[in-house]
């Protein structure tokens, strides 16, 4: 069974310009999470989907960044315009949340994508 | 607000010895669970262990045990027979009914042949 999948795996940009980054969870796994990994720290939640819809969204600087997941599969996390200081990796998570469980129960995750912008 | 500590930055233990990677959190929550994730060098989080804060039983996965104290509100990771493979970052995470899985800062350990 295929994990998490993200790319691109680095990505070098100049400040001020935009970038992607594509997730597609585990097949059947209706929860998606973006982390943002600062160097030397813990992952900090920016969004979580559950299916198509945004259920947390409060930590995602949204002046700048925006997400989307069409279709309830893959997602998007976009930065327009990075800032020096988005410079981190992005980690992917997917679990399956059935009613009445934690989706938070067994997280899967990506490898990531390590921005560094210039 | 629920947050995690972990004080021990970085840890390094000789090959086939134990070490013990220590864990505090505060909630106000009765219902939780924590989790130790190991981060290699390839960044991906792998799930080490994971108590429910119901069970008063410590959890255990082959080499690797918790010490689970829920008054204290501590929740340490023992590696027993360390190998050479488990050298990575080390994170303490915790997550309630909100879904929100809130992590430590990490702990890196080393592992000396």
């Amino acid at each position: 069974e295929a994990g998490v999948v993200q790319s691109p795996r680095y990505k070098i940009i100049e400040k001020k310009q935009p970038v992607a980054f594509w997730c597609n969870p585990i097949s059947g796994h209706n929860t998606l999470y973006w982390y943002r990994q600062n160097l030397g720290q813990g992952p900090e939640l920016l969004i979580r989907y559950e299916n198509e819809e945004a259920v947390d969204d409060s930590q995602l600087p949204k002046d700048r960044f925006s997400a989307e997941r069409l279709k309830g599969v893959d997602s998007t996390l976009k930065i327009q315009p990075a800032e020096l200081g988005d410079s981190a990796v992005y980690l992917c998570a997917s679990s399956f949340s059935a009613g009445g469980t934690w989706a938070n129960e067994k997280l899967f995750f990506g490898s990531g994508t390590q921005l560094s912008v210039l | 607000a629920q947050t995690v500590t972990q004080s021990q930055p970085e840890m390094s233990v000789q090959e086939a010895e134990t070490v013990t990677l220590s864990c505090t959190y505060d909630t106000s929550e009765s219902d939780y669970y924590l989790f130790w994730y190991k981060q290699p060098p390839s960044r991906q989080m792998i799930l080490v262990i994971r108590q429910e804060a119901y069970k008063q039983q410590n959890a255990t996965e082959n080499r690797f045990s918790v010490n689970f104290q829920k008054a204290a509100k501590s929740f340490s990771l023992k590696i027993s027979d360390s190998q050479l493979g488990d050298a990575a970052m080390y994170f303490c995470a915790y997550t309630s009914n909100t879904g929100k899985l809130i992590f430590g800062q990490g702990t890196t350990l080393q592992v000396k042949p």
